[in-house]
This record gives structure tokens, C-alpha cells and sequence, in this order.
């Protein structure tokens, strides 16, 4: 099993439509969560740490389920500009400190 | 200021080269750290240096030598390559506080890349 998976994609959405793209982790001690954007050809940036409390950014909303060992992200109000490549990120601690763990990534392609 | 640079942004290098990868930052960071990227694959981590000293080698092989000469400046030589290491090159920085220990969410800034190719 790997240490982070993510959904296989590709999604491919219109304009204005809502989002999911989930991502579960093995390693309950993990300790940071993240998800990145990586467009083609570019360094992934980042788009939002997760907290357990959830985090909302404009159209973006990420969760972190900690019992479940789950991630998400909700994207609104789908923008053309947001096709990219979705990567969940996990970091560990003590043992792994420092050692981030990528997902394969989830493609999104939103269409006018 | 989030910026990470990386030079050069493009290198064609034959087998039985050597060549190095550069990276800078200036946040203050004290935790860098090399990936490889292959196409359609995600980043994959080779070395982390933590406080300038080497934390984490992912049994990386020895034709790669990272070398962090200061906490701003990191460095990837490379010597006697294979066709298949040709892949883009990322470097990265930290804060570095996971790496004492401290729980955090110790965000990682990436640069663009030095996209390799081996003849």
C-alpha cells in the first residue's frame, strides 16, 4: 500500500462546477498536511496547509480527518485557470522529520 | 520574499560529465532538500539537509554528492550520469522546524527546477 493516495483523476469539469479530490495516508503519525499545485512543466506551490480544524481559502476548502487518516480538498466555483495537477503532501516527524510524502497527484482539467 | 532560485534552468550533459545543480534561498531557512521529478510522476525526495549538515539520504547513488556549503546555498554534483536520470531537478526549503522535533507545518518552497538531460 503507499504511504499517500491519491484519487486517480483525471477530472475534467466545466467552468462554475464543484470539486472533491481526496487523499488518505498511512502513517498515523504523520504530523503536517499539505496540498500543492503543480502546473505542466512548473515546481509544485503551494495552495493550502490542512488542519484538523479545517481551512477555507476563496473557493478552496481543505479538511484533515485525523481518525480516518483523510484528506480533501473542495474547490467552488470552478475557474479555467485552476487546471493543474492537485498533489497531497505528508510530513512526518521525529523518526521522518522533515521527510514529505507526495500522492501520484489528481489532474484537473475545468473546460469553458 | 518566498523565493527560491535554481540554476541552471536547463543542462544537457554527457555520461561521463560533471556538472553541478545550484540552489539559494534567503528566508532564512534552515532545511533544503533535493527532489527528483520524473514525467507525470510526483516529486521524489534524494536528500534533506537540516542546520547545514545531512539528515536524510534516500539511498541515493553516489554519482549524486549534494553539499550544502551555508544555510543559504545548496548544492547537487553530478558525475558520471545514466540516460535515465535525465528528470527535473527541484530544490526546496524550510524553516526547519519539524526537523528539531517541534510540531509545525513546516511548508516547503520550492524552486523551478533545473530540467536535466543525459546523453
Amino acid at each position: 500500500r503507499k504511504e499517500v493516495e491519491q484519487d486517480p483523476g483525471p477530472f475534467n469539469v466545466p467552468e462554475g462546477a464543484t470539486v472533491a479530490f481526496n487523499c488518505t495516508y498511512s502513517n498515523s503519525a504523520s504530523q503536517s498536511f499539505f496540498w500543492y499545485r503543480q502546473d505542466c512543466r512548473k515546481e509544485p506551490k503551494l495552495l493550502m496547509s490542512v488542519y484538523s480544524s479545517g481551512n477555507e481559502d476563496g473557493r478552496f476548502t481543505a479538511q484533515l480527518n485525523r481518525a480516518s487518516q483523510y484528506i480533501s480538498l473542495l474547490i467552488r466555483d470552478s475557474k479555467l485557470s485552476d487546471s493543474a495537477t492537485y498533489l497531497c503532501v505528508v510530513t512526518g516527524i521525529n523518526t521522518n522529520a522533515g521527510k514529505s510524502t507526495f500522492g501520484d497527484g489528481t489532474t484537473l482539467t475545468v473546460k469553458p | 520574499d518566498t523565493e527560491v532560485t535554481q540554476t541552471p534552468k536547463h543542462l544537457v550533459m554527457g555520461m561521463t560529465n560533471k556538472k553541478s545543480l545550484k540552489c539559494e534561498q534567503h528566508m532564512g531557512h534552515r532545511a533544503m532538500y533535493w527532489y527528483k521529478q520524473k514525467a507525470k510522476k510526483p516529486p521524489e525526495l534524494m536528500f534533506v539537509y537540516s542546520y547545514e549538515k545531512l539528515s536524510i539520504n534516500e539511498s541515493v547513488p553516489s554519482r549524486f554528492s549534494p553539499e550544502c556549503p551555508n544555510s543559504s546555498l545548496l548544492n547537487l554534483h553530478l558525475h558520471a550520469l545514466q540516460p535515465e536520470d535525465s528528470a527535473l531537478y527541484l530544490c526546496a526549503s524550510s524553516q526547519g522546524a519539524a526537523l528539531r522535533g517541534q510540531p509545525s507545518t513546516d511548508t516547503q518552497y520550492f524552486g523551478p527546477g533545473t530540467r536535466l538531460t543525459v546523453l
